[in-house]
């Protein structure tokens, strides 16, 4: 079984839609997060989760919203997509135990690419 | 603000040799640390975690170690195989309850 999933692997779409990408975690943790790999390989928080609510927001375009319905799911919607959004998005998750994360799994990454 | 880095960039070996990997970090106030594999194209395979009371740890042939005091991590790797051909990442967790990861060691065996 998949313990973290995401979808779609692979979204090409041109500048100016609107497209989501939907996470979900097996494993019963509570703290989901988003991360971007850019041209580089570089992989930046952008948003975390806690049992649906949001902990950690750094500096993100608003055009980017994520939506947790529970804590198994963190989806991510991107409004008016730019050339710039164009990067792999991975979805994680671990367990907040006594203020600590655990040990964190990634699912395998959806890589967006806008025309 | 945590800066991870990690040395070598990329590193190129025969097979059957043992390597090492190094991973820095600024600030030593950390709970644990991760390393990680990325395949190309794929996602991140989760391969150690040490918690920050921990020295080592140790699956299979990859031992990884810490000491947080100089902020610095090694993964060593035994007798290496084409198929641990990948690229690296070494990941923090602190009081910011995320994730800094350094840019990564791109890995090739050759056969």
């Amino acid at each position: 079984d998949t313990a973290v999933s995401q979808t779609p692997k692979y979204l090409v779409t041109q500048m100016g839609n609107d497209k989501s990408i939907k996470c979900e975690q097996n494993l019963g943790h509570d703290t989901m997060y988003w991360y971007k790999q850019d041209s580089k390989k570089f992989l930046k928080i952008m948003f975390s989760y806690n049992n649906k609510e949001l902990i950690i927001n750094e500096t993100v375009p608003n055009r980017f919203s994520p939506k947790s319905p529970d804590k198994a799911h963190l989806n991510l919607h991107i409004n008016s997509l730019e050339l710039g959004d164009s990067a792999v998005y991975f979805c994680a998750s671990s367990q907040l135990t006594g203020g600590r994360n655990t040990e964190a799994f990634f699912g395998q990454g959806t890589r967006l690419t806008v025309v | 603000k945590q800066e991870v880095t990690q040395i070598p960039a990329a590193l190129s070996v025969p097979e059957g040799e043992n390597l090492v990997l190094n991973c820095s970090f600024t600030d030593s106030a950390i709970y644990n640390l991760q390393w990680f594999r990325q395949d190309p194209g794929k996602g991140l395979t989760s391969l150690l975690l040490i918690q920050s009371s921990q020295r080592e740890q140790t699956s299979g042939r990859l031992n990884a170690s810490l000491d947080k005091s100089s902020g610095r991590s090694t993964l060593y790797i035994a007798a290496s195989q084409p198929g641990d051909s990948a690229t690296y990442l070494c990941a923090v967790s602190g009081s910011a309850r995320q994730l800094t990861f350094g840019s990564g060691t791109q890995l090739t065996v050759l056969p």
